[in-house]
């Protein structure tokens, strides 16, 4: 079945940094993706979706300065935390769908950020 | 705007009972409608899936859910639950944006099994 790659599964970063987080479609071309925040013991927030090649379509509220996304290709996306601080300390899961939104939607099994 | 609500945040459930999980969905057209489950720490799998056809959609695990378009439900059942259904479960819609349609989730179900 359709697998999506996403790493790191955990990270821990000084305040001030960036940190990127790759998410891979590994037996189909994903054309949009789809990254998501969670914090403890809650939902899943949409973030941001983006089809490969185009600029990523934010959420109301979601800083686009902030939380980069790059849809380069149709295998690779990445969420790129700018200038980390600890209240971006969360879980960031990602999704993808292929052309046609074929294989659904497949989520990648997260990264637990933490930023001290 | 579209949404789901998931009215138990937790629920207990002996091992071997059944077990059935709330959704209800707000959307304007047919939806697409999703039923996911998540150990702590990691990711989401799809337990099942609704987009038309039979009402009553048979998932993995020993799983099911039926989709009631008059309450704006798709509760999620199982016969006889394992210790090992305990877990986060997510309801989520399929909902259009200029983007594409991304899945909004509702807030989870806390599954606990005692034995």
């Amino acid at each position: 079945g359709a697998v999506v790659s996403q790493h790191p599964s955990r990270v821990i970063c000084k305040s001030g940094t960036s940190v990127k987080i790759e998410c891979r479609s590994l037996d189909f071309q994903a054309t949009t993706m789809f990254w998501y925040r969670q914090f403890p013991k809650q939902s899943l927030m949409l973030m941001a979706t983006s089809n490969e090649g185009s600029k990523a379509t934010y959420e109301q509220g979601v800083e686009k300065d902030k939380f980069l996304i790059n849809h380069a290709s149709l295998t690779l996306s990445t969420l790129t935390v700018t200038s980390a601080h600890p209240e971006d300390s969360s879980f960031y899961i990602c999704s993808a769908r292929g052309p046609g939104g074929g294989y659904g939607y497949t989520f990648g099994s997260g990264t637990r950020l933490t930023v001290v | 705007a579209q949404s789901v609500t998931q009215p138990d945040i937790h629920i207990t459930v002996s091992e071997g009972a059944s077990l059935e999980l709330r959704c209800n969905y707000s959307y304007g057209a047919t939806p697409y409608l999703f039923w996911y489950v998540q150990s702590p720490g990691q990711g989401l799998q799809l337990l099942l899936k609704y987009f038309s056809g039979d009402t009553l959609v048979q998932g993995i695990k020993g799983f099911e859910a039926e989709f009631k378009r008059s309450q704006s439900s798709f509760n999620l059942r199982k016969p006889s639950v394992h210790w090992s259904d305990a877990a986060e479960y997510f309801c989520a819609v399929g909902a259009f944006n200029q983007a594409g349609t991304a899945l909004i989730f509702g807030k989870g179900t806390t599954l606990s099994v005692s034995s």
